[in-house]
């Protein structure tokens, strides 16, 4: 079983729309999670860390986390073609593991 | 400008060669780190330092070797050991020596291709 899993997609939504990626995670006692960017190419880029129960919003972008169902999730609104990436989720408690990505196409 | 640099951001290796690749950090941070990233495939961690002078193994340490003499740097050799070094490797660093809790943040990168 992964440690972390993400559907692989590609997830396709349409400009302005809300995309929606989703996280699971084993390691029942992890402590902190992270959605980073990474565009093609280039090194993954931080987008939001959150480490409590519940939702944390940064501007167009919302971090979920249900510890009990190892779940964490991020919402992108307003989706831009600029979005366009591969969203790596990341889990940390004694170490940070890493999913294999999503990658979300944004189409205007 | 605070950040983490790496070089080459290309590099060749023939079968058999050792290789070097640099990263710097001014961003004052205690935890350093190296990972591997192949397509499709989640970041593979391979070294990491929590202090200068002290590393410790990954879950792919096969075939590199790292050395933490001073704080900014962490350079990691591929060795002729490593069958299969082909792949985007990153360095991030971290605040705090805890691994897990606290953000990594990333360099740009290096690509190595073996001819």
């Amino acid at each position: 079983q992964k440690e972390v899993e993400q559907n692989s997609g590609p997830l396709s939504v349409p400009e302005g729309a809300i995309a929606s990626l989703n996280c699971t995670y084993s390691d029942r006692v992890s402590q902190s999670f992270f959605w980073y960017r990474q565009y093609s190419g280039k090194s993954p880029e931080l987008i939001m860390s959150i480490y409590s129960n519940g939702d944390k919003e940064d501007g167009r972008f919302t971090a979920q986390l249900n510890k009990a169902s190892q779940y964490v999730s991020l919402l992108i609104r307003d989706s831009q073609p600029s979005d366009s990436a591969t969203y790596l989720c990341a889990v940390g408690n004694n170490d940070m593991r890493f999913g294999a990505g999503t990658r979300l196409t944004v189409k205007p | 400008d605070g950040g983490i640099t790496q070089s080459p951001k290309y590099l060749f290796r023939k079968e058999g060669q050792n290789v070097t690749l640099s990263c710097e950090q001014n961003l004052n941070h205690d935890a350093m780190y190296w990972y591997r990233q192949d397509p499709g495939q989640g970041l593979r961690l391979i070294y990491y330092s929590q202090i200068v002078n002290d590393f410790q193994k990954g879950d792919i340490a096969e075939g590199y070797s790292v050395s933490r003499e001073k704080k900014e740097s962490f350079p990691l050799t591929v060795t002729s050991a490593q069958k299969n070094p082909t792949a985007f490797y990153l360095c991030a660093s971290s605040i705090r020596a805890g691994m897990g809790l606290d953000t990594q943040y990333f360099g740009p990168g290096t690509r190595l291709t073996v001819l």
